[in-house]
């Protein structure tokens, strides 16, 4: 199985600042992962597929990239709506497996 | 519009088996994909399987044999059923649509998912 560990746990930070969220595969997955957005008593939200497509409606501020193991998505610009848990998923193998999530939170 | 919804117990003894229905509307089952994931309180998420637009399935080998998913298309209802419960099993579970690869190639991904249902096992 493919481990997906992500790095942050959690992190702090202020309005208009800029986040970097970090997902590493155990092994090679090529652009085969995914992020997704939960807000607490919310279903997860797709915001990148396929590494760094943005999903439709997303906006511009989310930025996906990666390849192989290591992948990332950028927050700009951080609005209040997007304090939120994130969620990576690899589909290279089965089972696909989620990141145990990074909890974005107000400084 | 497309909408997922999970309907099951809100709670299941100690070794007894989970049935949970996801009923689907605004597209096929013929044509999309639909994943079951849970999430244990507090906890992340976890892929239990796939049932797949032409009627095979597949499944997270962590639940090893107890775990089977399977659907009626003229209802637009996919079924998770899943036996020997443990109080590890309590979790919310949702179902997820999966395009099919002629809209995101061959990229798997969640577009819509229903709200969840939570079960919890009592011992």
């Amino acid at each position: 199985e493919t481990v997906m560990t992500q790095s942050p746990t959690s992190m702090s930070t202020s309005i208009g600042e800029r986040v970097t969220l970090n997902c590493k595969a155990s092994q090679s997955v090529g652009i085969n992962v995914d992020w997704y957005q939960q807000t607490p008593g919310q279903s997860p939200k797709l915001l990148i597929y396929g590494a760094s497509n943005r999903h439709t409606g997303v906006p511009d501020r989310f930025t996906g990239s990666g390849f192989g193991r290591d992948f990332t998505l950028t927050i700009s610009n951080v609005e209040a709506e997007d304090l939120a848990v994130y969620y990576c998923l690899q589909y290279g193998s089965i089972p696909y497996t989620f990141g145990a999530g990074t909890k974005l939170e107000l400084k | 519009q497309v909408q997922l919804k999970e309907t099951g117990p809100d709670l299941v003894q100690l070794t007894q088996t989970l049935s949970i229905t996801c009923t689907v509307s605004g597209f096929s089952l013929t044509t999309y994909n639909v994943h079951w994931v849970r999430q244990p309180p507090g906890k992340g998420l976890e892929w239990m399987g796939a049932m797949w637009n032409g009627g095979g399935t597949d499944y997270n080998s962590a639940f090893k044999s107890r775990l089977s998913i399977s659907r009626d298309t003229s209802k637009s209802q996919v079924f998770l059923k899943m036996n020997s419960l443990q109080t590890d099993d309590t979790a919310k579970y949702f179902c997820a649509r999966h395009p099919p690869y002629y809209y995101y190639s061959s990229y798997i991904l969640f577009d819509y998912w229903g709200q969840g249902v939570m079960v919890t096992v009592s011992s």
